[in-house]
């Protein structure tokens, strides 16, 4: 498929457990922006990488989070002694942000977390 | 700090047009304005965009404010598949794109 890949959909895990979202966006993208979505919310900004670097990681919560896109293509999003709080979907989307590009964000399918 | 204002929740009848607005007073003159729509255990998709002229697509129009500080998303015939979550988002310099609450748009029969 050429769309945004998210696995696992649905992770349930407990309390203070560590968990591993992982992304794999459209071919060629040259953006990729993490978001966590509680029911009847707007997706919450998390991090948003250019290439490998993180060039906004300003809406990660606390440090239990961290993401990573070693090759500037799959990226992991990693959330460590989980708390219940955590439980929300988590949306990864892929941008094209070269010239030409419309910047337009292509989003995949999401991650489903619960911590129980 | 989603830098945009829009109505909670809005109502179409089926077939008729629909006009989404939202403020954005804040607004830079290099943001851009962004339009996305999640439709039920969706992942948002993309509308529309628009940075100062108005703009017209297969899926809607973008009306933007000769101040830029406001713009307005037309539906010209409103189906009962558009009843989806539309957000209203500005891109800025940074390539930043953070979401607001949204319009919550129902169609009716």
């Amino acid at each position: 498929g050429a769309g945004v890949s998210q696995t696992p959909s649905n992770k349930v895990t407990e309390k203070g457990k560590y968990v591993e979202l992982r992304c794999d966006p459209i071919s060629g993208h040259t953006a990729l922006y993490w978001y966590r979505q509680s029911l009847g919310q707007g997706p919450e900004f998390l991090i948003y990488f250019q290439g490998t670097g993180a060039a906004d990681d300003s809406g990660l919560p606390n440090d239990r989070f961290f993401a990573v896109r070693p090759e500037g293509s799959v990226s992991t999003l990693k959330i460590q002694r989980t708390e219940r709080g955590d439980s929300a979907v988590y949306l990864c989307a892929s941008s094209f942000l070269g010239r030409g590009g419309t910047g337009e964000l292509f989003f995949g399918e999401g991650s489903r977390l619960t911590v129980l | 700090d989603a830098k945009t204002t829009q109505p909670n929740s809005m109502e179409s009848n089926e077939e008729e047009p629909v006009h989404l607005p939202c403020n954005h007073s804040t607004i830079s003159g290099t943001d851009y304005i962004h339009w996305y729509r999640q439709l039920p255990s969706q992942g948002p998709e993309y509308v529309i965009h628009g940075l100062t002229s108005n703009v017209n697509n297969r899926m809607a129009s973008l009306a933007i404010a000769e101040d830029r500080k406001s713009s307005t998303l037309i539906l010209h015939r409103a189906t009962l598949r558009d009843a989806a979550v539309y957000y209203c988002i500005l891109r800025v310099l940074n390539n930043d794109m953070r979401f607001g609450a949204g319009t919550r748009l129902t169609v009716k029969p």
